[in-house]
């Protein structure tokens, strides 16, 4: 059934807190990835799960940036001591088999609105 | 360092005509591009796909030509309904990574 569902839809925070994003992907889709969308740019990728294992962080802007997906499903994106230029819109994807391409199509969540203050 | 671009931020088109989409690359490894559309408040929803064997997928209103010689991809949807108005992106990836990389999107309206 359901889609990817993403919580919270919007979150306003106060700089150097930190915060916890949630993504639920489709059920039995294998590769979850993250993104993020800063105004006026495009889907900037963050990671990508395949199960429960990250074999590629390189998009993690810091150390600041951190993940994690338990079970093959659920994945929180934590950010830590938020800056101002954290604020976008998070979204999440999953696929069936994490291919990357020729098919595995990416499923999007309807995003988290990230504002940092 | 953008890979995928998308040079028009915005297009208007009257309805029943045709809207076309631009998107450009540069990494020649890229072999499998996409086209999503984008709702606000929604996340992004897979549109058409062409593989880099093709210069040529069409399904429905909607065909995505590919052009690898120019680095060159275009979305044609024809004919535009005011259903269209949204955000298009495209994405290219390759056989040797996972990553999909994304265009800044250009904003379609189309006018009834």
């Amino acid at each position: 059934g359901a889609g990817v569902s993403q919580s919270p839809s919007n979150k306003v925070t106060e700089k150097g807190k930190d915060v916890e994003l949630r993504c639920d992907p489709i059920s039995g889709h294998t590769a979850l990835y993250w993104y993020r969308q800063s105004l006026g740019q495009g889907l900037e990728f963050l990671i990508y799960f395949q199960g429960n294992s990250a074999p590629d962080k390189s998009g993690l802007p810091s150390d600041r940036f951190s993940a994690e997906r338990t079970g093959g499903s659920v994945s929180t994106l934590t950010i830590q001591r938020t800056q101002q230029e954290d604020s976008a819109v998070y979204l999440c994807a999953s696929s069936q088999d994490g291919t990357g391409h020729q098919g595995d199509t990416q499923y999007f969540g309807p995003g988290t609105r990230l504002t940092v203050l | 360092d953008q890979q995928v671009k998308q040079n028009s931020p915005s297009l208007s088109v009257q309805e029943g005509r045709i809207s076309i989409l631009n998107c450009d690359y540069t990494n020649s490894m890229f072999d499998y591009f996409l086209w999503y559309k984008k709702y606000p408040a929604e996340g992004p929803t897979f549109l058409i796909s062409i593989s880099s064997i093709k210069d040529k997928n069409e399904d429905g209103r909607f065909t995505v030509f590919l052009n690898k010689s120019a680095k060159h991809l275009s979305l044609h949807i024809v004919p535009s309904q005011p259903g269209d108005s949204a955000v298009y992106f495209c994405a290219a990836s390759s056989n040797t990574g996972n990553q999909f990389y994304f265009g800044t999107g250009t904003s379609l309206t189309v006018i009834p």
